[in-house]
């Protein structure tokens, strides 16, 4: 079985600062990673994922987000926020043989403050 | 392109009724798969199915089923509602079941 645990339920942080949001992972197989962005009353936009390779991924609107094996984490970045970054985060597992049963996060509400 | 379509996006219904929601993949996706979002809280998976099969089923009760049809678009049913069914139902479909999935806006399902 596998499971997603994000360590902050809210992150308020000002505008043009640097954050991070937390996730670390558990699963006895191979695993994709992934983190979706959420803006009130939408759908789950797709940031970024780690299928293989280069552990640094980087995705769209400036964010990237680091895989560590050995740490079972998958931490996103970004250098500087904006104003319209304040949104719901959530990192999600998969299995690498079947991508269609997502694993969920409680999710990081992300305040970003002028 | 058109991304993931749900129908309807709002619905309001009271306990013991019915109710089914749609969904249609981005052209030429053959997996779709079905969460269930509670206020405050992470979607949990419920259903996948690609190619027309079942490939997987989360922890619901037999309350809820889907299903997949030719054109790949898909039904999820609700039988016997419950007030605790009250959620966001969000639909996704991927190219296969190793690519990432794409969601769709979502039906808020208002149970009173």
């Amino acid at each position: 079985a596998q499971s997603v645990t994000q360590l902050d339920s809210q992150v308020p942080v000002f505008e043009e600062a640097p954050v991070e949001l937390r996730c670390n992972y558990s699963s006895s197989v191979s695993v994709y990673l992934f983190w979706y962005v959420q803006y009130p009353n939408q759908g789950l936009q797709l940031l970024l994922k780690y299928l293989s390779g280069s552990t640094l991924v980087k995705g769209i609107n400036g964010f990237e987000a680091e895989f560590n094996k050995s740490q079972t984490s998958f931490h996103l970045r970004k250098p500087s926020v904006h104003i319209s970054d304040t949104a719901e985060y959530f990192c999600a597992v998969s299995d690498s043989s079947n991508t269609g049963k997502l694993i969920f996060g409680q999710g990081t509400t992300l305040q970003v403050k002028p | 392109d058109a991304g993931v379509t749900q129908s309807p996006t709002h619905l309001i219904k009271t306990r013991g009724q019915h109710v089914t929601l749609r969904c249609s993949p981005i052209s030429g996706h053959k997996s779709v798969s079905w969460y269930q979002q509670v206020l405050g809280q992470g979607p949990q998976f419920i259903f996948q199915y690609y190619e027309k099969e079942e490939r997987g089923r989360g922890n619901f009760p037999d309350r809820f089923s889907a299903r997949q049809f030719p054109n790949y678009s898909s039904e999820l049913n609700v039988n016997a509602l419950l007030l605790g069914d009250s959620a966001l139902y969000l639909c996704a479909s991927s190219l296969s079941e190793y690519n990432e999935q794409f969601f769709g806006p979502g039906t808020r399902l208002t149970v009173l």
